[in-house]
């Protein structure tokens, strides 16, 4: 089974802090993708990786930057959080263009 | 721009019942179609895809239609249980590098 893993389900930081979400996939998936969901809002997009070193903007990268040095591992990182960047993170990965995504937990991000 | 509307927010229906969710499209046309579930602080979990030369998907108890002329995916649960209450959304084929256009879904409570 394809696996999806996030580091952190909740995280508390205060405005101003850096803060890192981790994903890892263990599946060799080209394609990788941070989005946050918020109530009322849905699924948004923020970025997404079709390949190492390669990144897309998504719907929403304002405030956010991405890495993925390596083919599993898709870091989403707050340079310096707000208030507003309070929500649900959802890391997920697909192997195939047409393929279904695969979700990791979500990572709970609240910021002080 | 593309946008993606499931019309209801929350649907509540009595067991046995058949569920119908409905996901409206406009200003594109999609290769394909996927449905997902939520449970709640999880991650979307796929169900099924359907492709544009599809007209109707069944896994089990879901069916999934697709009416290209109407832009609209009808997703349906017959014999519904306790056990399927959970957030449902649609996603469409976002065109770019495997991206997904996610709906803002609709929260199913199926009522013993």
């Amino acid at each position: 089974d394809v696996k999806v893993t996030q580091s952190s389900r909740y995280l508390v930081k205060r405005t101003g802090e850096k803060v890192f979400l981790e994903c890892v996939q263990d599946m060799d998936h080209e394609n990788m993708f941070w989005y946050r969901q918020d109530p009322g809002l849905g699924l948004r997009l923020i970025y997404f990786s079709y390949d190492v070193k390669m990144k897309e903007k998504g719907d929403i990268p304002e405030g956010y930057s991405v890495s993925r040095e390596k083919k599993e591992r898709f870091s989403l990182i707050l340079e310096s959080a707000s208030t507003n960047q309070t929500s649900m993170y959802l890391c997920a990965s697909r192997g195939r263009p047409t393929g279904e995504l695969f979700f990791g937990e979500g990572s709970r991000l609240t910021v002080l | 721009s593309q946008k993606i509307e499931q019309n209801s927010e929350a649907l509540n229906i009595q067991e046995g019942k058949t569920a119908t969710l409905t996901c409206n499209y406009t200003n594109y046309s999609p290769a394909y179609l996927q449905w997902y579930r939520q449970d709640p602080g999880r991650g979307p979990v796929f169900l099924l895809l359907i492709r544009e030369n599809e007209k109707e998907k069944r896994k089990e108890r879901l069916k999934v239609t697709f009416d290209t002329t109407l832009k609209q995916s009808l997703f349906h649960i017959t014999a519904s249980q306790p056990a399927d209450s959970a957030t449902y959304l649609c996603a469409l084929d976002g065109g770019s590098q495997g991206n997904l256009i996610f709906g803002k879904g609709t929260k199913l409570s199926v009522k013993p």
